[in-house]
């Protein structure tokens, strides 16, 4: 069975710096593209960000780039997001995905970790 | 910027039927853009509903199905259930790796 489990957030101050993880299990974790998405308090769903497979291609969201950072570990199954330059507006649930690139598009979600930035 | 276009609520009888759709600011959307489908409801974690524009998911009922309609794409629910209220997101995927979400459609049953 997969499984899809994010952890790391917490309540941060602007222009501060937090790694959440994805920790996966039940499916062949190497073979997959791995999504960042994001939910605002009182807003929709945004993506934030992809990881090929390999770690060889990395894509962000213009609201996010240059600040956040995707990579993952292929030995132990996670996907981390680096995030720093924390703004007000990255207070969000942050959820994993996986990538299903055939399709584009996403399947087994976490339940996700709640990022607050507040000073 | 691209944006995409939900319906921001929509309202279904019990046992109706409804068409949820999901359009571009500029142009069609078309199966190129591999629309999906999600059903979000707040507290719980997102559930994949149809992708590739009209596959279902596993597990997911044939009540729930995807096309397109015209330039936009659909998603239609048969036979409404009280437990299908809940916020549906489409997202297409705008190539070059860039996938956007819609606003979502709220969904009330009543």
């Amino acid at each position: 069975q997969v499984q899809v489990v994010e952890s790391g957030g917490g309540v941060v101050q602007p222009g501060r710096s937090l790694r959440l993880s994805c920790a996966t299990s039940g499916f062949a974790f190497g073979n997959y593209g791995m999504h960042w998405v994001r939910q605002a308090p009182g807003k929709g769903l945004e993506w934030v960000s992809l990881v090929w497979h390999d770690g060889g291609k990395k894509y962000y969201a213009d609201s996010v780039k240059g600040r956040f950072t995707i990579s993952r570990d292929n030995s132990n199954n996670v996907v981390y997001l680096q995030m720093n330059s924390l703004r007000d507006e990255d207070t969000a649930i942050y959820y994993c995905a996986v990538w299903f690139g055939q399709y584009e598009y996403f399947e087994h979600w976490g339940q996700g970790t709640l990022v607050t930035v507040s000073s | 910027q691209t944006v995409v276009t939900q319906e921001p609520s929509f309202s279904v009888s019990p046992g109706g039927t409804v068409t949820l759709t999901c359009g571009l600011s500029s142009g069609s959307v078309s199966t190129s853009y591999y629309p999906s489908w999600y059903q979000h409801t707040p507290g719980q974690t997102p559930r994949t509903l149809i992708y590739n524009t009209n596959t279902r998911s596993s597990g997911v009922p044939d009540r729930f199905s995807g096309s397109i309609l015209g330039s936009k794409a659909a998603l239609t629910i048969t036979g409404a259930q009280a437990d299908d209220e809940s916020t549906y997101y489409c997202v297409l995927y705008m190539s070059s790796g860039i996938w956007v979400f819609g606003g979502g459609t709220k969904l009330t049953v009543l």
